[in-house]
């Protein structure tokens, strides 16, 4: 079965870092671009971020841009989002999802994690 | 990377059909063929509808279809049911291999 499990959400002060996991399982990662995309309580999904399957090519919204990384560890079958310099703005469930393959350029997400919550307050 | 238009709430009767928009701009919906739409129960992780516009994966009921015009995607879902009351979000590449999706829209099933 595939599945996505994030990690590493939490409470964080305003000027913090966080790093959240993906661990991902039932597929090889290494074949798929992988995003990370963002729900702020009660509101709608937002993209953050993408990656393709080598770790050479990531983009960013523009929200996060200069402070957020992604990145992944093909051997270990898990992407990441290093979070710096974190905004109470950047409060939100965290999802990754991955690239469905028959999408057109990895335009779509076919498989969600569950979210970790990330809280960034004083 | 302006967020897609889209109405903030649809409602209808169980066996009637609604109509879902996304309104885009030229730089986005506009000349990408590749407007994805997911459904979203609460508490639950977002599921896959629609892709490129109007292709459905493995598994998803036909009643639910994909449409573009112009710099408008649409969602129309057929022979609503009950379980269909959820949130429903379209998105699109938006150049420079970045994304966006839309503001979401809350079906209500009467």
């Amino acid at each position: 079965e595939v599945q996505l499990v994030e990690s590493g959400g939490g409470l964080v002060q305003p000027g913090g870092s966080l790093r959240l996991s993906c661990a991902a399982s039932g597929f090889t990662v290494s074949n798929y671009w992988m995003h990370w995309v963002r729900q702020a309580p009660g509101k709608g999904l937002v993209w953050v971020s993408r990656i393709n399957v080598d770790g050479s090519s990531a983009t960013y919204a523009d929200s996060v841009k200069g402070r957020f990384i992604i990145s992944r560890d093909n051997a270990k079958n898990t992407l990441y989002l290093q979070m710096n310099t974190l905004r109470a703005e950047d409060t939100a469930l965290y999802y990754c999802a991955r690239a469905y393959a028959q999408c057109s350029g990895g335009s779509c997400l076919d498989k969600w994690g569950q979210g970790t919550l990330v809280t960034v307050s004083s | 990377q302006s967020a897609l238009t889209q109405p903030a709430s649809v409602s209808g009767s169980p066996g009637q059909s609604i109509t879902i928009s996304c309104t885009g701009t030229g730089s986005d919906i506009g000349i990408y063929n590749v407007v994805s739409w997911y459904q979203q129960h609460p508490g639950k992780a977002p599921k896959l509808l629609i892709y490129e516009g109007i292709r459905r994966p493995s598994g998803v009921s036909n009643r639910f279809s994909g449409s573009k015009s112009g710099n408008t995607a649409s969602l129309t879902i057929f022979g609503l049911q009950t379980e269909d009351e959820a949130d429903y979000y379209c998105c699109t590449h938006a150049g420079g291999s970045t994304w966006v999706f839309g503001g979401g829209t809350h079906l209500t099933v009467l």
